[in-house]
């Protein structure tokens, strides 16, 4: 089975900061990584497909990069309503495995 | 406009069953790959299952045996049949559709999800 690992688990950071989330595979998955943001109590909603394309409808402070197995979710400019957990999933094979998650907090 | 509604979710003793349903709005379950994920109270996401359009289905190690994954074309209606259930099967259990195509595969919709809690 393919394992997900992203990092950090958490952190802290102020509105306006740049954040940069990582997620490394088990091995390769070519582009089929994808993020998600979750907020308390909330569905996890698609922000990221395919490493880099951007789900519509979702600020483009949101980026991401990288294939083979190592992949990165870049906030350029964070906002009040981005404090939230993120995921990475991996669609390459089954089971398809979630990150564990990184949750931004506010500093 | 697309929504996924899941229902079903209650209270079972170790041991017991429980039937999830996720009705779709917006378009058809029978032309589409569908999934449920969950997600323990605290913590994060766990995949479930997950059935293409062409009905092949797959399971997490930790379901296997016990969950079977379905659908009725003609209510337009995904299902997740819980047997055998277990007191860490406790979670938000979430239908999601997914989108596959050459090089992408990913969850667009979710549902609000439907609490599944295992105790005695």
């Amino acid at each position: 089975d393919i394992q997900m690992t992203q990092s950090p688990s958490s952190l802290s950071a102020s509105v306006g900061d740049r954040v940069t989330i990582t997620c490394r595979a088990s091995q390769t998955i070519g582009s089929y990584l994808n993020w998600y943001q979750q907020r308390p109590g909330k569905a996890p909603k698609l922000l990221i497909y395919a490493a880099s394309s951007l789900q519509s409808g979702v600020p483009s402070r949101f980026s991401g990069s990288g294939s083979g197995s190592d992949f990165t979710l870049t906030i350029s400019s964070l906002q009040p309503e981005d404090f939230a957990t993120y995921y990475c999933q991996q669609t390459y094979f089954t089971p398809l495995a979630f990150g564990q998650g990184t949750k931004v907090e506010i500093k | 406009e697309v929504q996924l509604v899941e229902s079903g979710g209650g209270l079972v003793q170790p041991g017991g069953s429980l039937r999830l349903s996720c009705a779709p709005s917006g378009f058809t379950v029978s032309n589409t790959y569908m999934s449920w994920v969950r997600q323990a109270p605290g913590k994060g996401l766990e995949w479930v299952s997950v059935i293409y359009s062409g009905g092949n289905t797959y399971y997490a190690d930790s379901v296997k045996g016990r969950f079977t994954i379905s659908r009725d074309n003609s209510k337009n209606t995904l299902y997740l049949q819980m047997n055998s259930l277990r007191a860490e099967d406790t979670a938000v259990y979430f239908c999601a559709r997914v989108r596959d195509g050459y090089n992408f595969r990913y969850f667009d919709y979710w549902g609000q999800g439907t609490l599944v809690t295992v105790s005695s």
